[in-house]
């Protein structure tokens, strides 16, 4: 199993709904994990922390399942501006950040 | 000011030369690393310093050759580049060793 796992993707979403993707990863022991943005041919930047109690910054809103050891993230009201590779970003065995394979979305008019 | 530099941002060279890209900071960031992005997108960690202290050093040919002259600054040296070295290289910063990442804008190489 993958450390990060992620759905490639891509998710074809209409301007204006609203589309929500997970990310699995393995070490039950991770603390720090986080959803960076990555557009074509850019490097990739934070887009929120996922703490325990989740995380909201707008149309953005992350979530923590430590149960089955998933984040989510979900973008609500979607603008073609959205339209990007999100990873996902968890701590693994020392300390290590751990990139997953990244969620492609499209949003179309 | 850009915060993480990262130069050549293009490189195009022969397969068994020798090349080098340079990263600087000035965040003031305690930890730096390399990352690697291959044809697929795969983001995978290579080597991170700490204060000039290599603490990560994944399953990376010994070809490859990291070195920090100091806090702010991270080189990557690749000695006789093989076709598949051919990806974009990029160098972050953070000011904890599981905070947040700030990227240099990548350095693409290609290996013909």
């Amino acid at each position: 199993r993958k450390e990060v796992e992620q759905d490639p993707g891509p998710f074809n979403v209409p301007e204006g709904a609203t589309v929500a993707f997970n990310c699995t990863y393995s070490n039950s022991a991770s603390q720090s994990f986080f959803w960076y943005r990555q557009d074509c041919r850019k490097e990739p930047k934070l887009l929120m922390s996922v703490y325990s109690s989740g995380n909201e910054d707008g149309r953005f809103t992350a979530q923590l399942n430590r149960a089955s050891q998933y984040i989510s993230l979900l973008i609500r009201d979607s603008k073609l501006s959205d339209s990007a590779t999100y990873l996902c970003v968890v701590n693994s065995a020392g300390n290590k950040l751990t990139f997953g394979g990244g969620t492609r979305v499209l949003v179309k008019p | 000011d850009t915060a993480v530099s990262q130069t050549p941002k293009y490189l195009v060279t022969q397969m068994g030369n020798d090349k080098s890209i340079k990263c600087e900071q000035n965040l003031g960031h305690d930890t730096m690393y390399w990352y690697k992005q291959d044809s697929k997108k795969f983001l995978k960690i290579m080597f991170s310093y700490n204060n000039k202290e290599l603490i990560i050093n994944e399953t990376v040919p010994n070809r490859f050759s990291p070195k920090s002259p100091d806090k702010a600054h991270l080189n990557l040296h690749i000695n006789s580049l093989e076709l598949g070295d051919s990806a974009v290289y990029f160098c972050a910063s953070s000011r904890r060793r599981d905070g947040e990442l700030f990227f240099g804008e990548g350095s693409r190489l290609t290996v013909l």
